[in-house]
């Protein structure tokens, strides 16, 4: 596609079960980005894919996040166990080689609720 | 560490009145600058980005931002704001190359009939 996929659009859960949250990034990006948008917080990051580099997973804010990559292209973040405070929408990018410039191209989000 | 503060919330604007968005960073060293925007129910688009020459930059839709080493800033501005302008705009600052952006919190603008 043109752009940057996510599904769900939505996901609703209850409190301790698992959630798996899916991103297609741009064909040919080579780098893929995860962040978090919690009302009122902006975005905070949580992991960063850059070929077949290992990850930067300096953002998970628990080892119940956890994500994956296979084969340099489709992403997918599962949440353990997930708590009340996991809801957020949860944000993917994609940037390019080639760029002297970070420009990071967005999916619409997959907004998670947690009862 | 890196971090950008946006100090305004929410903005209310009139329709054809001018808008300038707030934006201050830290950063060690030359940073890359950029404005995004989000619609409701949309992911984030990029309005411009700085990251050497001319400090007064162009962007999508009209906007334009100037980017002050000296201040730490790089505000938004547009001459004359529309009702589509209405959204929430994200400041953000990183390296070059690959990595990842540091946010600030965002700025919700409403825009008056």
């Amino acid at each position: 596609g043109a752009g940057v996929s996510q599904s769900p659009s939505n996901k609703v859960t209850e409190k301790g079960k698992d959630v798996e949250l899916r991103c297609d990034p741009i064909s040919g990006h080579t780098a893929l980005y995860w962040y978090r948008q919690s009302l009122g917080q902006g975005l905070e990051f949580l992991i960063y894919f850059q070929g077949n580099s290992a990850p930067d997973k300096s953002g998970l804010p628990s080892d119940r996040f956890s994500a994956e990559r296979t084969g340099g292209s489709v992403s997918t973040l599962t949440i353990q166990r997930t708590q009340q405070e996991d809801s957020a929408v949860y944000l993917c990018a994609s940037s390019s080689p080639g760029q002297i410039y970070n420009e990071q191209f967005f999916g619409p989000g997959t907004r998670l609720t947690v009862l | 560490a890196q971090s950008v503060t946006q100090p305004d919330i929410h903005i209310t604007v009139s329709e054809g009145a001018s808008l300038e968005l707030r934006c201050n960073y830290s950063y060690g060293a030359t940073p890359y600058l950029f404005w995004y925007v989000q619609s409701p129910g949309q992911g984030l688009q990029l309005l411009l980005k700085y990251f050497s020459g001319d400090t007064l930059v162009q962007g999508i839709k009209g906007f334009e931002a100037e980017f002050k080493r000296s201040q730490s800033s790089f505000n938004l501005r547009k001459p004359s704001v529309h009702w589509s302008d209405a959204a929430e705009y994200f400041c953000a600052v990183g390296p070059s190359g690959y990595s990842t952006l540091t946010f600030g919190k965002g700025t919700m603008l409403l825009v008056s009939p």
